[in-house]
């Protein structure tokens, strides 16, 4: 299958300030980039999707100007959580597909945002 | 919209033995795409097998196979010899057929497997 590298993969950020997570696709271009967030013991809620030219599609009750996805090129795409606060302490996952080639999406290894 | 559930929060199989995990789900179309998908300690999202649903045959991959029911909303994993490996939470998933702009995974609240030496 593909890789999907996601850095960093944990960090440790100051409440107030902005934490970038970026997911790059290394061996294939990215049409298609997801974005999920998962609690503790529980499952992936999916944040946003952006699809390849177009600006992300957030889902209901995430907030877009907290959560600035940007997908900058067809192999990267980045989270950049905003004025972070600890409620946002999380493990954050990318998966990235090129929809003209698989069905199926990769998936990056994880962040794990700490905020303090 | 579609919702995927597992029934089954935690379960746990002996070395060697087979263990199947169960997965429901709801949805009005005709044609999608349902996933198993394994997340070790690692936390990292590894599928473990696929299946297109206007393919009758149930999918297999070596250890794992699926029991694909339809018409029952139906999709369980079957794990024969089980190994200490397959520890690991897993997610069931569904996605829509491609329909651009469409195409997000809808998951399951996951079981985890516990492998018994």
């Amino acid at each position: 299958g593909a890789v999907v590298s996601q850095h960093p993969s944990w960090v440790i950020c100051k409440s107030g300030t902005s934490v970038k997570i970026e997911c790059r696709s290394l061996d294939f271009q990215a049409t298609t980039m997801f974005w999920y967030r998962q609690f503790p013991k529980q499952s992936l809620m999916l944040m946003a999707t952006s699809n390849e030219g177009s600006k992300a599609t957030y889902e209901q009750g995430v907030e877009k100007d907290k959560f600035l996805i940007n997908h900058a090129s067809l192999t990267l795409s980045t989270l950049t959580v905003t004025s972070a606060h600890p409620e946002d302490s999380s493990f954050y996952i990318c998966s990235a597909r090129d929809r003209t080639v698989w069905t199926e999406a990769f998936f990056g290894q994880g962040t794990r945002l700490t905020v303090v | 919209a579609q919702t995927v559930t597992q029934s089954q929060p935690e379960m746990s199989v002996q070395e060697a033995e087979t263990v199947t995990l169960s997965c429901t789900y709801d949805t009005s179309e005709s044609d999608y795409y349902l996933f198993w998908y394994k997340q070790p300690p690692s936390r990292q999202m590894i599928l473990v097998i696929r299946q297109e649903a206007y393919k009758q045959q149930n999918a297999t991959e070596n250890r794992f196979s699926v029991n694909f029911q339809k018409a029952a909303k139906s999709f369980s994993l079957k794990i024969s010899d089980s190994q200490l490996g397959d520890a690991a939470m897993y997610f069931c998933a569904y996605r829509p057929s491609d329909n651009f702009g469409n195409e997000k995974l809808t998951f399951g609240t996951g079981t985890r497997l516990t492998i018994i030496p």
